[in-house]
């Protein structure tokens, strides 16, 4: 059973372009969040979702950044006209319906560098 | 408002020797609490999560942790660590019904031969 998927691992783009961060949950887990860490610093929650709902997105900034979680595919988070304050690694993690809150399943991340 | 805290930003220890990462945080009732450790480049691995009864929890690669509610903290501990514990640890509240978590700002823990 693979564990949460993300990619890419690594990701530069210049400021202006767009960031486009995908994360496949583990098997059978129909719940994403979504954490950005900056550097030296701590998790920061953004946005929770479930297939086709976004649950709760109080994290997100306001402008420039969306995420779905369609039916079908991958989680996406979106980072539009990126500045270099983006750069960091995004975390993404997964849960099934039953289990969350338990302390759910993170990948690897996405290290974004904005130049 | 909620808050999680960990004092120490860095710690060094001996390869043998025991170590003690402290968590506190800032909640009116009892959150959901847990532990992560982040290996360089990598993701968060769980290493133990409480939500009630006995307050010692054991997780994985021998680590325990004790809530104290008088002290509204969470320690990590173990008794003897390996050069493979050199990594970040994180400590974690979760105080929403579905599981939003928030992060202490991390302990770097630094093995020496």
């Amino acid at each position: 059973n693979a564990g949460v998927m993300q990619n890419p691992r690594h990701l530069v783009r210049r400021r202006g372009q767009e960031a486009r961060l995908r994360c496949s949950p583990m098997k059978g887990h129909s719940h994403v969040y979504w954490y950005r860490q900056l550097p030296e610093e701590g998790l920061k929650f953004m946005v929770y979702l479930q297939k086709e709902n976004i649950i709760d997105e109080s994290g997100m900034p306001k402008e420039r950044f969306s995420a779905e979680f369609p039916k079908e595919g991958p989680s996406i988070l979106r980072i539009q006209q990126v500045v270099r304050g983006d750069s960091a690694a995004y975390f993404c993690a997964s849960s099934p319906p039953e289990r969350r809150g338990y302390g759910y399943t993170f990948g690897s991340g996405t290290r974004l560098t904005v130049v | 408002a909620q808050s999680v805290t960990q004092p120490d930003i860095h710690i060094t220890v001996s390869e043998g020797a025991s170590l003690e990462l402290r968590c506190n945080y800032s909640y009116g009732a009892t959150p959901y609490l847990f532990w992560y450790v982040q290996s360089p480049g990598q993701g968060l691995q769980l290493l133990l999560k409480y939500f009630s009864g006995d307050t010692l929890v054991q997780g994985i690669k021998g680590f325990e942790a004790e809530f104290k509610r008088s002290q509204s903290s969470f320690n990590l501990r173990k008794p003897s660590v390996h050069w493979s514990d050199a990594a970040e640890y994180f400590c974690a509240v979760s105080t929403d019904s579905w599981g939003k978590l928030q992060f202490g700002a991390g302990t770097q823990v630094v093995v020496t031969p």
